[in-house]
């Protein structure tokens, strides 16, 4: 079956960077888009990222534009989420989630997500 | 972007009864609207797409429909298993974004 396993998460001082990773089985990896989604703690869910399947498009939200970095190895099923500059408001679980068949804008399955902690 | 607004926060609803959630757009996202559900300390799910199409395996007891900036989830007949938290989502345009949520509880 779809198996999303996202890791990397941890706790970082702000202006500190993380590298996710969200490793992919059970479906044909390099065919599907992929996406980053956050929720910080207590709140609603945030669409952070996206990366179409060949790598070629990818769309940030504007709260990490020119921070954050979402890239993927189609050799290796692994969707990644470079943060850098990191800052107290990105304090979050990060979730990835693939694409629906139907439409680059719909997640049809999600991982379990990874705890990120920006705290001095 | 397109703002998406839930309404009510939250739903108090006895088991067996009909919850109505709301869903609204700050401009028209056509179709394109998607509801998910989030049970605590578990990731979302998708339940509905294109404002009104279920997804694999959700039970019929889920509809939703609306199109344009108005939107509504349905659950005919709450069951012990569907209280949870649903936001809505559209993707007509980037960035995404979903509404705040709406939590139904147990009354």
């Amino acid at each position: 079956q779809v198996q999303l396993v996202e890791s990397g998460g941890g706790v970082v001082q702000p202006g500190g960077s993380l590298r996710l990773s969200c490793a992919a089985s059970g479906f044909t990896f390099s065919t599907f888009g992929m996406h980053w989604v956050r929720q910080a703690p207590g709140k609603g869910l945030e669409w952070v990222s996206f990366v179409r399947s060949d790598g070629s498009i990818k769309y940030y939200a504007d709260s990490v534009k020119g921070r954050f970095t979402i890239s993927r190895d189609n050799s290796k099923s692994t969707l990644y989420l470079e943060m850098n500059g990191l800052r107290g408001e990105d304090t979050a679980v990060y979730y990835c989630a693939r694409v629906a068949s139907s439409s680059w804008g719909i997640f049809d399955c999600w991982g379990q997500g990874t705890p990120v902690t920006v705290s001095s | 972007e397109t703002m998406m607004t839930q309404s009510p926060d939250t739903l108090s609803v006895s088991p067996g009864e009909r919850a109505t959630l709301s869903c609204r757009a700050s401009q028209s996202v056509s179709s394109k609207l998607a509801w998910y559900q989030q049970k605590p300390g578990q990731a979302p799910g998708l339940l509905i797409y294109g404002a009104s199409t279920r997804a694999t395996g959700i039970p019929a007891r889920f509809s939703g429909s609306g199109a344009g900036t108005e939107f509504t989830l349905t659950i005919s007949s709450l069951q012990s298993e569907d209280f949870a938290v649903y936001y809505c989502q559209q993707y007509d345009t980037w960035p995404l974004t979903f509404g705040g949520g709406t939590k139904v509880e147990i009354k």
